[in-house]
């Protein structure tokens, strides 16, 4: 079974605090994905990442950047978290093209 | 416009009903369609893909794909009150995959 493993279940933070959610694969995926999920509003893009130092800006970059040093991991990070980056933050990863993605169980954040 | 739309609901059937969700994507060159199931403070699973026009049965679940209207619709038969979640309709467009808000469906016993 593919696993992706996210590093927290839960967070919390200080607004102005760099944050960091870590993400790995265990599948040898080349695509790996970061959403946010808001009610309301569903899944929303972030970055996505095709391959090692690779990566996309997707729906909604600002205030997030990325990094994808080795293929099973792909961190999100926060360079000054603020209170509306309060949200569940969700990793997928796929194979490419067409194939579906498997999802993380996600990190709740909250930023105080 | 949102690139993937579907009714936010809720959608409420009875038990045993068919429960029927529909979803739009507005980029002709999508390749690939996902129907995700997302039960509350989970995270969302895969119940069918669909690459192709027509249908695709897989158990209760049925997809049904009409590329010439950009429509992807999930009919789940003899719903269950275990079928109660958010269904998330996605759109993969090389490899750019995109969520809809998702569809409430709630089955009443």
């Amino acid at each position: 079974d593919v696993k992706v493993t996210q590093s927290s279940r839960y967070l919390v933070k200080r607004t102005g605090e760099k944050v960091f959610l870590e993400c790995v694969q265990d599948m040898d995926h080349e695509n790996m994905f970061w959403y946010r999920q808001d009610p309301g509003l569903g899944l929303r893009l972030i970055y996505f990442s095709y391959d090692v130092k690779m990566k996309e800006k997707g729906d909604i970059p600002e205030g997030y950047s990325v990094s994808r040093e080795k293929k099973e991991r792909f961190s999100l990070i926060l360079e000054s978290a603020s209170t509306n980056q309060t949200s569940m933050y969700l990793c997928a990863s796929s194979l490419p093209l067409l194939t579906e993605a498997f999802f993380g169980q996600g990190t709740r954040l909250t930023v105080v | 416009q949102k690139e993937v739309e579907q009714n936010s609901g809720p959608l409420s059937v009875p038990e045993g009903a068919i429960a029927s969700l529909n979803c739009t994507y507005s980029d002709r060159g999508s390749q690939s369609f996902f129907w995700y199931r997302q039960y509350s403070g989970k995270s969302p699973e895969l119940i069918m893909s669909i690459y192709s026009n027509g249908d695709k049965e897989d158990g209760r679940f049925t997809a049904q794909l009409n590329k010439a209207s950009q429509y992807v619709s999930l009919l789940i038969r003899d719903s269950q009150p275990s079928d109660s979640a958010t269904y998330l309709c996605a759109v993969n467009l090389n490899n750019d995959m995109r969520f809809g808000a998702g569809t409430r469906l709630t089955v009443k016993p």
